[in-house]
């Protein structure tokens, strides 16, 4: 069971836009940031998103954090089929003694 | 080019303690703010965030594992160890080393991840 809630599955075509939703509660993503991560099949994660809505370098601006909405989000726009991959939210929750908390993922599924 | 690889046994007992090591490039732990730390994900399943240590060797543990963890660095090597005690079959998971840095006292973004390390516990 995990501390944030994402759908376990998204779907969209090529060229559409996606949304991924990220639930959690007060003491992580209600006052901290939301950080997002893609991983491929048998790789490891790769940062997405940092601080709510910052890009690494070299990660295209079709992809795109927010926070202001409720709950925070992550938007694919002009979905291409090499975005099929597992998408996870994060946050830190400063409950007892602080802790990293993770969503459940959610599969991107490019029809 | 900051690199980080993670070792350690791919197999082990159920009750024995595990060992793996995190061996990194392209930067260093005695750097202001630097931090490295260790992620988990059993097959088919979410990630679990583990511990971290930073550069002035504060220490950060998950709550739930705290018990059973202990992580320590070797500046000198580059090398930070984990050791998770009393491993049992549900501790099987691909165990990532992952680097951030602390901003204002909390850490950010796991940038740069290992490629990770298969771990299997079974008798």
């Amino acid at each position: 069971q995990s501390v944030l809630t994402q759908p376990p599955s998204v779907s969209g075509t090529p060229g559409q836009r996606v949304t991924i939703s990220c639930s959690g509660s007060g003491s992580n993503i209600g006052r901290k940031y939301v950080y997002w991560y893609q991983q491929f099949p048998g790789t490891a994660p790769k940062l997405l998103i940092y601080r709510n809505d910052q890009r690494p370098s070299g990660v295209p601006d079709r992809f795109s954090g927010s926070k202001s909405g409720t709950p925070p989000s992550l938007a694919i726009s002009g979905l291409r089929s090499e975005d099929e991959a597992d998408y996870y939210c994060a946050a830190w929750d400063d409950s007892l003694s602080g802790n990293w908390v993770f969503g459940g993922g959610t599969k991107l599924t490019v029809l | 080019q900051v690199t980080l690889t993670e070792s350690g046994p791919a197999l082990v007992k159920p009750r024995q303690t595990l060992t793996l090591t995190c061996t990194f490039s392209g930067f260093s732990l005695s750097t202001s703010a630097m931090c490295v730390g260790w992620i988990r994900q059993p097959p088919g399943r979410a990630l679990e965030w583990l511990a971290l240590i930073d550069w002035d060797d504060d220490k950060y543990y998950s709550t739930s594992l705290k018990p059973r963890l202990t992580i320590s660095k070797d500046t000198s090597k580059n090398q930070v160890v984990l050791t998770m005690t009393n491993m049992d079959p549900v501790d099987t998971a691909t165990y990532y080393c992952v680097r951030t840095i602390i901003v204002r006292g909390v850490p950010d973004a796991f940038d740069i991840w290992g490629q990770g390390t298969m771990v299997t516990v079974s008798s």
